[in-house]
């Protein structure tokens, strides 16, 4: 079965830029979430999903920044413009949710964004 | 309130020797913990997970964690550590809709 697949795997882009990451979480996997990851500021939870639906925003760092899931399969986190400052790990990851609809917190990673905004 | 402390953001220890990354918790909710490894440029791992059941967990790689609600610890521990060990690992506590990972303990491994 595959995992979470991520893409790019890396991007340079200049700042800005726009700059649309995806992901495709595990099949039947009912939380997506994103998270960036840098070395100042180690891993930060951005947004996620329950099924289907953004359920907290609240690490989103700027209007800047832009998530959607369309569908069960498939979510993109969009920057525009895009600032030095956005140069992170981008990661995404999925989980099944549990008989009351809590994650299970047992979440699946992708391997990465790797984002480099010159 | 819901949180995870990890009590060393560095642990370094010799090839062979046990290995002890401290966790700390505290939940509103009935706690579910995790370990998570991530080696250099990969996404994170799930290592073991503690739902309630034995409060002794063993996971992947001969690391296993004890649950201990008395002290509000999950620790994370391997008798023996090998060089492949080298890599950061976070502790996660997951409780109602919050998932709350740790700040991550890097572990170096020296030969």
């Amino acid at each position: 079965d595959a995992g979470v697949i991520q893409s790019p795997r890396h991007e340079v882009t200049e700042m800005g830029q726009e700059v649309t990451l995806r992901c495709k979480p595990i099949s039947g996997h009912d939380y997506l979430f994103w998270y960036r990851q840098t070395m100042m500021r180690g891993l930060e939870l951005l947004i996620y999903f329950n099924n289907n639906v953004p359920i907290d925003d609240s690490g989103m760092p700027e209007d800047r920044f832009s998530a959607k899931m369309p569908n069960a399969s498939f979510s993109t986190l969009k920057i525009q413009p895009s600032e030095p400052r956005d140069s992170a790990v981008y990661f995404c990851a999925s989980s099944r949710q549990t008989l009351q609809g809590w994650s299970t917190g047992e979440l699946f990673f992708g391997e990465g964004s790797r984002l480099t905004v010159l | 309130a819901q949180s995870v402390t990890q009590l060393d953001s560095h642990v370094s220890v010799s090839e062979g020797t046990p290995v002890l990354l401290r966790c700390n918790y505290s939940s509103s909710y009935s706690p579910s913990l995790f370990w998570y490894v991530q080696h250099p440029n990969k996404g994170l791992q799930l290592l073991l997970k503690y739902t309630s059941a034995a409060t002794l967990v063993k996971g992947i790689n001969g690391f296993e964690a004890e649950f201990k609600k008395s002290e509000t610890s999950f620790h994370l521990t391997k008798p023996s550590a090998h060089m492949s060990d080298a890599a950061e690992y976070f502790c996660v506590n997951t409780g109602g809709f919050k998932t709350i990972f740790g700040a991550g303990t890097r572990l170096f491994v020296k030969a």
